[in-house]
């Protein structure tokens, strides 16, 4: 029963490039998460998606930020024209739908930006 | 809003002792979740345990335990008989349980358990 997915574990990006972050939940599980967390400091909320919809994106910035939960596939986090303050751990996590248990969050490794 | 505070940055702990984690928390709202999770230096998010606000006991998972005290609004992890793996960042992290579906974090505790 594999956890939450996220690929790259790594990911370097030059100033101005793209970046594009990858989160398969675990199985089951409907609702994704995405928070961010900068250097020696705890997590932050961005966005939150369930299938083909975007729930609540009150923590995205409004610039250069998106994200998608398409019908198939891996939910996506792209950052445009990245700046060196994106580098960060960028950390997915999924749930079950509400009424199904505890829905605790399940958080995936993480994938590390580091913008030079 | 919500939101939660760790006092402590830090703390360093002899191995085998118990150890208790500071967490309180603000909130308007009227049934919320709290939870706990660790992450050691490989950087990984790991749940440990849950309290729901309405929960008339202390949640507990094997060596961890929550000490809710909802009046003061606080909730305490409490971690027995502490071994080398407990060293790590340990987050404090809430959620109401209607509509709102996103953590709060705290900013951590860093536990280091001493030989």
């Amino acid at each position: 029963n594999a956890g939450v997915m996220q690929n790259p574990r790594h990911l370097v990006r030059r100033r101005g490039q793209e970046a594009r972050l990858r989160c398969s939940p675990m199985k089951g599980h409907s609702h994704v998460y995405w928070y961010r967390q900068l250097p020696e400091e705890g997590l932050k909320f961005m966005v939150y998606l369930q299938k083909e919809n975007i729930i609540d994106e009150s923590g995205m910035p409004k610039e250069r930020f998106s994200a998608e939960f398409p019908k198939e596939g891996p939910s996506i986090l792209r950052i445009q024209q990245v700046v060196r303050g994106d580098s960060a751990a960028y950390f997915c996590a999924s749930s079950r739908p509400r009424g199904q248990g505890i829905d605790e969050q399940y958080f995936g490794p993480g994938t590390r930006l580091t913008v030079t | 809003a919500q939101k939660i505070t760790q006092t402590q940055p830090g703390m360093f702990v002899q191995e085998k002792e118990a150890v208790t984690l500071d967490c309180t928390y603000d909130t308007s709202d009227p049934s919320y979740g709290l939870f706990w999770y660790k992450q050691p230096s490989s950087g990984e998010m790991i749940f440990l345990i849950y309290q729901g606000s309405y929960d008339q006991q202390n949640a507990t998972e094997g060596r961890y335990s929550l000490n809710f005290q909802k009046a003061r609004k606080s909730a305490n992890l409490v971690i027995s008989a502490s071994q080398l793996g407990d060293s790590a960042m340990y987050f404090c992290a809430m959620r109401a349980n209607f509509g709102n579906e996103k953590l709060t974090f705290g900013t951590g505790t860093r536990l280091t358990i001493i030989p």
